[in-house]
Protein backbone atom coordinates (compact mmCIF):
# COMPACT_ATOMS: atom_id res chain seq x y z
CA UNK A 1 0.00 0.00 0.00
CA UNK A 2 0.76 3.79 0.26
CA UNK A 3 3.37 4.97 2.27
CA UNK A 4 3.62 9.06 2.83
CA UNK A 5 6.72 10.55 4.55
CA UNK A 6 6.75 13.78 5.80
CA UNK A 7 9.54 16.15 7.19
CA UNK A 8 10.77 17.79 9.13
CA UNK A 9 8.25 17.06 12.25
CA UNK A 10 8.87 20.30 13.61
CA UNK A 11 9.93 23.47 12.12
CA UNK A 12 9.88 26.92 13.80
CA UNK A 13 10.51 30.05 11.68
CA UNK A 14 10.74 33.89 11.92
CA UNK A 15 7.99 35.95 10.97
CA UNK A 16 8.03 36.79 7.61
CA UNK A 17 10.72 34.07 6.38
CA UNK A 18 8.98 31.36 4.42
CA UNK A 19 8.40 27.60 5.58
CA UNK A 20 9.34 23.92 3.75
CA UNK A 21 7.95 20.90 4.00
CA UNK A 22 8.16 17.92 1.95
CA UNK A 23 6.80 14.68 1.44
CA UNK A 24 7.55 11.48 -0.19
CA UNK A 25 5.23 8.90 -1.30
CA UNK A 26 5.52 5.10 -2.53
CA UNK A 27 2.79 4.31 -5.52
CA UNK A 28 3.39 6.07 -8.18
CA UNK A 29 -0.38 5.22 -8.96
CA UNK A 30 -1.08 8.11 -6.16
CA UNK A 31 -3.05 10.69 -8.25
CA UNK A 32 -4.03 13.67 -5.66
CA UNK A 33 -1.89 15.15 -3.14
CA UNK A 34 -3.97 17.47 -0.58
CA UNK A 35 -2.04 19.24 2.37
CA UNK A 36 -3.99 20.20 5.28
CA UNK A 37 -3.75 22.37 8.65
CA UNK A 38 -4.85 21.27 11.55
CA UNK A 39 -5.11 23.22 14.54
CA UNK A 40 -5.56 22.45 18.00
CA UNK A 41 -8.55 20.92 18.81
CA UNK A 42 -9.91 20.69 15.39
CA UNK A 43 -10.15 18.80 12.68
CA UNK A 44 -7.95 19.05 9.33
CA UNK A 45 -8.52 21.85 7.17
CA UNK A 46 -7.80 21.45 3.14
CA UNK A 47 -5.42 24.63 2.27
CA UNK A 48 -4.05 23.70 -0.93
CA UNK A 49 -3.89 20.62 -3.37
CA UNK A 50 -2.52 19.28 -6.33
CA UNK A 51 -3.32 16.66 -8.84
CA UNK A 52 -0.69 14.41 -10.87
CA UNK A 53 -1.11 16.65 -13.98
CA UNK A 54 0.36 19.51 -12.35
CA UNK A 55 3.39 20.39 -11.45
CA UNK A 56 2.78 23.73 -9.47
CA UNK A 57 0.29 25.09 -7.75
CA UNK A 58 -0.24 28.74 -5.90
CA UNK A 59 -2.92 30.12 -3.86
CA UNK A 60 -1.26 33.84 -2.29
CA UNK A 61 1.43 33.13 0.45
CA UNK A 62 0.68 29.01 -0.27
CA UNK A 63 2.60 27.29 -3.13
CA UNK A 64 3.04 23.08 -3.75
CA UNK A 65 5.07 21.43 -6.23
CA UNK A 66 4.97 17.79 -7.46
CA UNK A 67 7.43 15.77 -8.99
CA UNK A 68 6.27 12.80 -9.97
CA UNK A 69 9.19 11.24 -10.62
CA UNK A 70 10.77 11.59 -8.00
CA UNK A 71 7.57 10.76 -5.95
CA UNK A 72 7.85 13.60 -3.85
CA UNK A 73 5.89 16.63 -3.14
CA UNK A 74 6.71 19.91 -1.00
CA UNK A 75 4.34 22.93 0.67
CA UNK A 76 6.11 26.39 0.59
CA UNK A 77 4.75 28.94 2.74
CA UNK A 78 6.43 32.73 2.06
CA UNK A 79 5.94 35.73 4.01
CA UNK A 80 5.01 33.49 7.50
CA UNK A 81 2.55 34.93 10.08
CA UNK A 82 1.96 34.08 13.48
CA UNK A 83 -1.85 32.23 12.55
CA UNK A 84 -0.01 29.96 9.81
CA UNK A 85 1.09 28.02 12.98
CA UNK A 86 -0.20 25.23 13.15
CA UNK A 87 0.15 20.95 12.31
CA UNK A 88 0.68 20.61 8.60
CA UNK A 89 -0.28 17.15 7.02
CA UNK A 90 0.48 15.95 3.47
CA UNK A 91 -1.37 13.52 2.10
CA UNK A 92 -1.43 11.02 -1.01
CA UNK A 93 -4.41 9.62 -2.65
CA UNK A 94 -5.69 6.84 -5.27
CA UNK A 95 -9.60 7.16 -5.78
CA UNK A 96 -10.66 7.49 -1.75
CA UNK A 97 -7.24 5.70 -0.11
CA UNK A 98 -5.93 7.93 1.07
CA UNK A 99 -2.58 8.27 3.52
CA UNK A 100 -1.68 10.80 5.16
CA UNK A 101 2.20 11.79 6.69
CA UNK A 102 3.10 12.16 10.08
CA UNK A 103 2.60 15.62 10.79
CA UNK A 104 4.66 18.68 10.57
CA UNK A 105 4.30 21.20 13.77
CA UNK A 106 5.20 24.29 12.44
CA UNK A 107 5.80 27.62 14.60
CA UNK A 108 6.07 31.14 13.51
CA UNK A 109 7.44 33.30 15.98
CA UNK A 110 6.62 36.92 15.89
CA UNK B 1 -15.71 24.39 0.62
CA UNK B 2 -17.88 21.72 1.63
CA UNK B 3 -19.12 21.67 4.78
CA UNK B 4 -18.81 18.87 7.01
CA UNK B 5 -20.02 18.78 10.75
CA UNK B 6 -19.62 16.40 13.65
CA UNK B 7 -22.00 15.89 16.84
CA UNK B 8 -20.70 16.29 20.10
CA UNK B 9 -17.81 18.14 19.66
CA UNK B 10 -16.53 16.50 23.05
CA UNK B 11 -18.02 14.39 25.77
CA UNK B 12 -17.16 12.64 28.89
CA UNK B 13 -18.63 9.17 29.63
CA UNK B 14 -17.86 6.37 31.92
CA UNK B 15 -16.25 3.47 31.71
CA UNK B 16 -18.87 0.66 30.37
CA UNK B 17 -20.88 3.32 28.40
CA UNK B 18 -21.87 3.84 24.97
CA UNK B 19 -21.26 6.61 23.34
CA UNK B 20 -22.54 7.34 19.36
CA UNK B 21 -21.13 10.11 17.16
CA UNK B 22 -22.78 11.97 14.31
CA UNK B 23 -21.09 12.88 11.05
CA UNK B 24 -22.73 15.12 8.59
CA UNK B 25 -22.16 16.49 5.12
CA UNK B 26 -24.23 19.50 5.31
CA UNK B 27 -24.41 20.98 1.27
CA UNK B 28 -23.26 17.89 -0.56
CA UNK B 29 -24.56 13.98 -0.40
CA UNK B 30 -21.11 11.99 0.13
CA UNK B 31 -21.34 8.48 -0.68
CA UNK B 32 -17.91 7.75 0.90
CA UNK B 33 -17.63 9.25 4.58
CA UNK B 34 -14.24 8.10 6.58
CA UNK B 35 -13.35 7.75 10.36
CA UNK B 36 -10.26 8.59 11.63
CA UNK B 37 -8.43 8.48 15.28
CA UNK B 38 -5.96 10.53 16.15
CA UNK B 39 -3.86 10.20 19.35
CA UNK B 40 -2.26 13.32 20.63
CA UNK B 41 0.52 14.80 18.69
CA UNK B 42 0.49 11.89 15.75
CA UNK B 43 -1.34 12.16 12.62
CA UNK B 44 -4.77 10.71 11.52
CA UNK B 45 -5.34 6.86 11.42
CA UNK B 46 -7.49 5.67 9.21
CA UNK B 47 -10.50 3.35 11.21
CA UNK B 48 -13.02 2.77 8.48
CA UNK B 49 -14.84 3.48 5.28
CA UNK B 50 -18.16 4.53 5.14
CA UNK B 51 -20.19 3.27 2.18
CA UNK B 52 -23.97 4.96 2.03
CA UNK B 53 -26.23 1.67 2.14
CA UNK B 54 -23.30 -1.00 2.57
CA UNK B 55 -21.29 -2.27 5.35
CA UNK B 56 -18.20 -0.23 6.28
CA UNK B 57 -14.80 -1.40 6.17
CA UNK B 58 -12.52 -1.47 8.67
CA UNK B 59 -8.80 -1.24 8.97
CA UNK B 60 -6.68 -4.02 10.04
CA UNK B 61 -6.96 -4.15 14.22
CA UNK B 62 -9.44 -2.10 14.25
CA UNK B 63 -12.14 -4.01 15.94
CA UNK B 64 -16.02 -3.96 13.68
CA UNK B 65 -17.82 -5.06 17.04
CA UNK B 66 -16.76 -2.23 19.07
CA UNK B 67 -16.35 0.42 16.99
CA UNK B 68 -20.03 -0.23 14.92
CA UNK B 69 -20.70 2.63 11.78
CA UNK B 70 -23.83 3.32 10.36
CA UNK B 71 -23.94 4.99 7.17
CA UNK B 72 -28.08 5.24 7.05
CA UNK B 73 -28.13 8.31 3.97
CA UNK B 74 -25.94 10.15 1.92
CA UNK B 75 -25.27 13.03 4.26
CA UNK B 76 -24.91 11.25 7.69
CA UNK B 77 -22.81 8.30 9.22
CA UNK B 78 -22.65 7.54 12.91
CA UNK B 79 -19.72 5.94 15.36
CA UNK B 80 -20.46 4.13 18.38
CA UNK B 81 -18.15 3.21 20.70
CA UNK B 82 -19.18 0.36 22.36
CA UNK B 83 -18.19 -0.55 25.87
CA UNK B 84 -15.91 2.16 26.26
CA UNK B 85 -12.81 2.30 28.27
CA UNK B 86 -10.20 4.69 29.21
CA UNK B 87 -7.98 3.62 26.47
CA UNK B 88 -10.76 4.71 24.14
CA UNK B 89 -10.27 7.82 24.64
CA UNK B 90 -9.15 10.29 21.77
CA UNK B 91 -10.02 12.52 19.30
CA UNK B 92 -12.13 11.24 16.61
CA UNK B 93 -12.55 12.80 13.21
CA UNK B 94 -14.83 12.37 10.05
CA UNK B 95 -14.45 13.28 6.37
CA UNK B 96 -16.74 13.19 3.63
CA UNK B 97 -15.63 12.77 -0.46
CA UNK B 98 -17.32 15.43 -2.41
CA UNK B 99 -18.60 14.52 -6.02
CA UNK B 100 -15.49 11.88 -7.98
CA UNK B 101 -12.86 14.08 -7.43
CA UNK B 102 -12.04 12.28 -4.18
CA UNK B 103 -11.19 15.55 -2.58
CA UNK B 104 -11.88 14.92 1.32
CA UNK B 105 -13.63 17.55 3.83
CA UNK B 106 -13.30 16.92 7.84
CA UNK B 107 -15.08 17.47 10.13
CA UNK B 108 -14.26 19.46 13.47
CA UNK B 109 -13.33 16.44 15.19
CA UNK B 110 -14.96 14.92 18.69
CA UNK B 111 -12.98 14.45 21.64
CA UNK B 112 -14.15 11.54 23.63
CA UNK B 113 -12.95 11.23 27.27
CA UNK B 114 -13.87 8.12 28.91
CA UNK B 115 -13.57 8.06 32.53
Amino acid sequence: GENVEQHPSTLSVQEGDSAVIKCTYSDSASNYFPWYKQELGKGPQLIIDIRSNVGEKKDQRIAVTLNKTAKHFSLHITETQPEDSAVYFCAASIKDDMRFGAGTRLTVKP
Amino acid sequence: GAVVSQHPSRVICKSGTSVKIECRSLDFQATTMFWYRQFPKQSLMLMATSNEGSKATYEQGVEKDKFLINHASLTLSTLTVTSAHPEDSSFYICSAISGAINEQFFGPGTRLTVL
